[in-house]
């Protein structure tokens, strides 16, 4: 089955400053590529997606970058403002995503005022 | 529009009693979907139903049943609950994945504990 590998565990940045979160995984059939914010006793909340067939896309501060051929997928967040901080979760799916997500472990983002 | 509703929110249980989270959605979407959160850990696939009347495993199936008798409805079963299955319960639902828009909506949780 699908792995899905997410690093760093955890990421402290200045206000203002970037932030990268990279995913990596193993099954070359999967095609969708969501990410998710979780704040502290909520729900996941799709913040932005890339499907197989796309490189890039962009969100006002946040992009996603997808290389097929490395089998990894990155999140970039700029100018990063104290409601950034929260985890963040990669996942990939085979099947566009309605048949269940692999997610990774997560990355706990923290913004430094 | 109530998008996925969960019940209960909260819940303990005994080892070894048995119990069923609910799981509704008013967005008519074929696909529904179970996941467990533990500390530290991304979201994993309990199970998944691609319309009414078909289940699937998905990575963490063991001690937990599914049924899908309504497009609306999918109801995860703990049939002897253990201590390992404390845990937060997610339900999700989303379109088929060839129509646009694909979002996977997420419902609130739910916290069980097993003691």
């Amino acid at each position: 089955g699908e792995n899905v590998e997410q690093h760093p565990s955890t990421l402290s940045v200045q206000e203002g400053d970037s932030a990268v979160i990279k995913c990596t995984y193993s099954d070359s059939a999967s095609n969708y590529f969501p990410w998710y914010k979780q704040e502290l006793g909520k729900r996941p909340q799709l913040i932005i997606d890339i499907r197989s067939n796309v490189g890039e896309k962009k969100d006002q501060r946040i992009a996603v970058t997808l290389n097929k051929t490395a089998k990894h997928f990155s999140l970039h967040i700029t100018e990063t403002q104290p409601e950034d901080s929260a985890v963040y979760f990669c996942a990939a799916s085979s099947g566009g995503g309605a048949d269940g997500l692999t997610f990774g472990k997560g990355t706990h983002l923290i913004i430094q005022p | 529009n109530a998008g996925v509703t969960q019940t209960p929110k909260f819940q303990v249980l005994k080892t070894g009693q048995s119990m069923t989270l609910q799981c509704a959605q008013d967005m008519n979407h074929e696909y529904m979907s179970w996941y467990r959160q533990d500390p530290g850990m991304g979201l994993r696939l309990i199970h998944y139903s691609v319309g009414a009347g078909i289940t699937d495993q998905g990575e963490v199936p063991n001690g937990y049943n599914v049924s899908r008798s309504t497009t609306e409805d999918f109801p995860l079963r703990l049939l002897s609950a253990a201590p390992s299955q404390t845990s937060v319960y997610f339900c999700a639902s989303s379109l088929a994945p060839e129509a646009s828009g694909n979002t996977i909506y997420f419902g609130e949780g739910s916290w069980l504990t097993v003691v």
